[in-house]
């Protein structure tokens, strides 16, 4: 079966500080992968998708840019953190087609 | 990708049925309509999803209209665990699933 993990679960990090957050898949090959972003009582907001090695799509022009440097592996990632980077963060894959999205848990990142 | 509408939150009782709709008078023919669920500081969970015709799983039922300009998800009986915020989202198979912000369901007692 297919399993996504997503790292750290929670995070704190100053204002300025790079920021990396990594996503595994396990158990298929080729998934198309996703990153979103919730902030606090809203809604998820899709950042970046990627459908291959090297494939990056981004949604919303921001300070966050996104790597995906083996087939399931996708990063986020951030030079100086902003305040506003604050929220939830979750990576997400799917097969394509009409197969569902499936969500890893999360990292809520506090930005000080 | 069609823009899909839904009531803000909505209560059920323990134990009765959860009937919670969702417009999607945009929609096109090729694009499928999708359940997630999100409990409180967990990633979405998928429900269910179909095209055109009436879906069941272990889960819950999706009803879509004929016109698929609306459908709804049934939760048969539902528990306190059901308590969530339950997205109802359109895809056309264009990679981007765009999740809109959903019904907050309470379950209560």
């Amino acid at each position: 079966s297919q399993t996504i993990h997503q790292w750290p679960a929670t995070l704190v990090q100053p204002v300025g500080s790079p920021l990396s957050l990594e996503c595994t898949v396990e158990g298929t090959s080729n998934p198309n992968l996703y990153w979103y972003r919730q902030a606090a009582g809203r809604g998820l907001q899709l950042l970046f998708y990627s459908v291959g090695i090297g494939q990056i799509s981004s949604e919303v022009p921001q300070n966050l840019s996104a790597s995906r440097p083996q087939d399931r592996q996708f990063i986020l990632s951030s030079k100086k953190l902003l305040l506003s980077d604050s929220g939830f963060y979750l990576c997400a894959w799917s097969k394509g087609g009409d197969s569902p999205l499936h969500f890893g848990n999360g990292t809520r990142l506090t930005v000080t | 990708d069609a823009k899909t509408t839904q009531p803000p939150s909505m209560d059920c009782a323990e134990g009765r049925a959860a009937n919670l709709p969702c417009n999607h008078s945009t929609i096109s023919g090729n694009e499928y309509v999708y359940w997630y669920r999100q409990i409180h500081s967990q990633g979405p969970q998928y429900i269910i999803h179909g095209l055109k015709n009436n879906e069941t799983n272990e889960m819950a039922s999706l009803i879509i209209t004929e016109d698929r300009k609306s459908s709804t998800l049934i939760l048969p009986h539902a528990t306190l665990r059901d308590t969530a915020v339950y997205y109802c989202i359109v895809y056309s198979g264009t990679y981007k699933y765009i999740f809109g912000t959903g019904t907050r369901l309470k379950v209560l007692a």
